[in-house]
């Protein structure tokens, strides 16, 4: 059964830091893996996916890379705003299996 | 854009009672999901549904739930008997391919069962 983690489960950081995101996963077999992210009562926002054929994708400040070999996949955020604040979740698609999230918060 | 609808945004409703809740995907999509979320935990896949079939669904899905595209357009999870532990957040999702295609997410219907 596919187990999805992610670390840190919470994380605060000043507005303009770089930071990453984890995520891992204990089966490689996997289609793709999606990061989203969630505001707070509201529904999941797509960020990017990941083909399990690539190795990254990025889009404006966020950059996602996947290692199947070692069942990890990382979001890169640069230049954090406080608009970044939200729940970050990483899912693997198999049969689709949810990470535990990220709660972010960027402070300003 | 294109965007995954959900009706109603907040249901409540007695236990024992049955629900439908409505769906309507990206209109050239051709794979429907309906995940859950209880409140404070993860994000659960609950099934897959694909050339008017379940293509896949989990052990969460069982003989209470049911789902069904009546039209072109909707797409519905009906729970027949709900028990107080299906109060959660239902978030309908559409893509246009399963394995290389993201998928959109409704923002989801609040379902409270007293």
């Amino acid at each position: 059964k596919q187990e999805v983690t992610q670390i840190p489960a919470a994380l605060s950081v000043p507005e303009g830091e770089n930071l990453v995101l984890n995520c891992s996963f204990t089966d490689s077999a996997i289609y793709n893996l999606q990061w989203f992210r969630q505001d707070p009562g509201k529904g999941l926002t797509s960020l990017l996916l990941i083909q399990s054929s690539q190795r990254e994708q990025t889009s404006g400040r966020l950059n996602a890379s996947l290692d199947k070999s070692s069942g990890r996949s990382t979001l890169y955020i640069a230049a954090s705003q406080p608009g970044d604040s939200a729940t970050y979740l990483c899912a693997a698609h198999q049969k689709v299996t949810f990470g535990t999230g990220t709660k972010l918060q960027v402070i300003p | 854009e294109p965007e995954v609808t959900q009706t109603p945004s907040h249901q409540v409703t007695q236990m024992g009672q049955e629900v439908i809740l409505r769906c309507v995907p990206i209109s050239n999509h051709l794979y429907f999901y309906w995940y859950r979320q209880i409140l404070g935990q993860k994000v659960e896949f609950l099934v897959s549904f694909y050339n008017n079939e379940i293509s896949e669904k989990s052990e969460i899905f069982d003989d209470q739930f049911s789902v069904e595209r009546p039209d072109g357009s909707n797409f519905t999870l009906k729970i027949r008997s709900t028990k107080l532990e299906d109060s959660a957040m239902y978030f309908c999702a559409s893509s246009l391919d399963r394995d290389s295609e993201t998928q959109y997410f409704g923002p989801g219907t609040r379902l409270l069962v007293l």
